[in-house]
């Protein structure tokens, strides 16, 4: 099992530009989410998926949309990219549970906006 | 005030040393409380976690959670080498917000020889 994969594993891009961050995971999980993780602020949700076709904001989702067509994948789509968007960006699955469900995170996306 | 505090650290201590780590929340509706370890340029991975207060321990490890005071400790005995890495608290509500976890700011941990 490949877990999580997450590509780009780095990207540059200049203001205004839009790209989508692909996000893959092989494990069954219902659920699947997005965290950026910016340095000194640990990880903050932009969005999150329950199953496929639902998608539900997080904490920070201004900037983002996503879409779930599949169980297996979940892209992050940046629509006219802003400094402020240049980040880490982690993906992560779980099953969905009741108890602790554990994450199961991608090994990140280094997003460069210039 | 954010909801999860986590002193960023650094943190840097000798091989065989003990590490306490520790984060305060001020949500009294978190009920689950994790551990998440991460090595520099991957992704977190779960350490340890326990459900409501009290104390857990996993080899090396113990889990420390106090509801009465907002107030959640890793403890690592006999630091490695291998343990540095930087150290993510996480925690949620119950109910249906799986994996909508509130993360602290991470400490960052590096035992030295």
């Amino acid at each position: 099992n490949a877990g999580v994969t997450q590509t780009p594993k780095f990207r540059i891009l200049k203001i205004g530009q839009s790209m989508t961050l692909q996000c893959a995971q092989d494990m069954n999980h219902n659920y699947m989410y997005w965290y950026r993780q910016d340095p000194g602020m640990g990880l903050k949700l932009i969005y999150y998926s329950v199953g496929a076709g639902i998608t539900d904001k997080g904490e920070v989702p201004n900037g983002y949309n996503v879409s779930r067509s599949t169980t297996e994948d979940f892209p992050l789509r940046l629509e006219l990219a802003a400094p402020s968007q240049t980040s880490v960006y982690f993906c992560a699955s779980s099953y969905g549970g009741t108890g602790i469900d554990e994450l199961f995170f991608g090994e990140g996306s280094r997003l460069t906006v210039l | 005030q954010k909801e999860v505090e986590q002193d960023p650290g650094p943190l840097s201590v000798p091989e065989g040393a003990i590490v306490s780590l520790n984060c305060t929340y001020s949500n009294s509706a978190f009920q689950y409380f994790m551990w998440y370890r991460q090595y520099s340029r991957k992704g977190p991975e779960l350490l340890m976690y326990t459900y409501s207060s009290g104390n857990k321990e996993d080899g090396r490890f113990t889990a420390q959670v106090d509801k009465s005071s907002k107030y959640i400790s890793l403890f690592i005995r006999d630091s490695q080498p291998s343990d540095s890495a930087t150290y993510l608290c996480a925690m949620r509500a119950g109910g249906t917000s799986y994996g909508k976890l509130t993360f602290g700011q991470g400490t960052i941990l590096t035992v030295h020889p």
